[in-house]
């Protein structure tokens, strides 16, 4: 069963700096999620990928198959990027086995 | 605009009582999906359907039940077998996968807690 490890497990950071998060999976995998979890508690999906970078405004999500790691990015981040960021990845089948999530706070 | 309801947001159970959890999607998907979140811990699948009347469990399925009358409804029944109910619960929804990656539209959940 694939293991997905996130870090930092909590970020704070001042508005304007740039962020980033990690995840690490144990298992080949044929696609990797990012997905943002709002305070109230819905989930939006950020990105999903399964090579290469793709950028989304100040997102940029990045992944390394070799090396089993992908690394969301957030460039001028804003207290409104405030949110737990969840990794998850996927099999090629309709499961996903997600990470704990990493919490991020941007102070104004 | 498309998009998964669930609803209540917060319910109430008592000892010993079933209760049920709804959602419903407009999004014309195939699949849909129950997750459970705990704090600290990344979210679980429950039970996921593909297609009308079939559904299969996930990996904590001990102590719930779904149903899958229609396309868009995956109503999840919280029986008074699951002894620790109290938790986060999310259904999402997707384009049928058929060994492909789709990505998951997830509602804004219902949290259940024990009175």
């Amino acid at each position: 069963k694939n293991e997905v490890e996130q870090s930092p497990q909590n970020l704070t950071a001042q508005e304007g700096e740039f962020i980033t998060i990690n995840c690490s999976y144990s298992v080949g995998i044929s696609a990797l999620h990012w997905l943002q979890q709002h305070p109230g508690g819905g989930i939006v999906s950020l990105f999903m990928l399964s090579s290469g970078k793709k950028k989304h405004g100040r997102l940029i999500a990045t992944i390394n198959i070799q090396e089993k790691h992908s690394s969301l990015h957030i460039t001028a981040s804003h207290p409104r990027d405030s949110a737990v960021y969840i990794c998850a990845v996927s099999g090629g089948s309709e499961k996903l086995v997600f990470g704990k999530g990493t919490k991020l706070t941007v102070n104004p | 605009d498309g998009g998964i309801t669930q609803s209540p947001k917060y319910l109430f159970r008592k000892e010993g009582q079933n209760v049920t959890l709804s959602c419903e999607q407009n999004l014309n998907h195939d699949a849909m999906y129950w997750y459970r979140q705990d704090p600290g811990q990344g979210l679980r699948l429950i039970y996921y359907s593909q297609i009308v009347n079939d559904f299969q469990k996930g990996d904590i399925a001990e102590g719930y039940s779904v149903s899958r009358e229609k396309k868009e409804s995956f109503p999840l029944t919280v029986t008074s077998a699951q002894k620790n109910p109290t938790a986060f619960y999310l259904c999402a929804s997707s384009v049928r996968t058929g060994g492909s990656n789709q990505p998951q539209h997830f509602g804004d959940g219902t949290r259940l807690s024990i009175l």
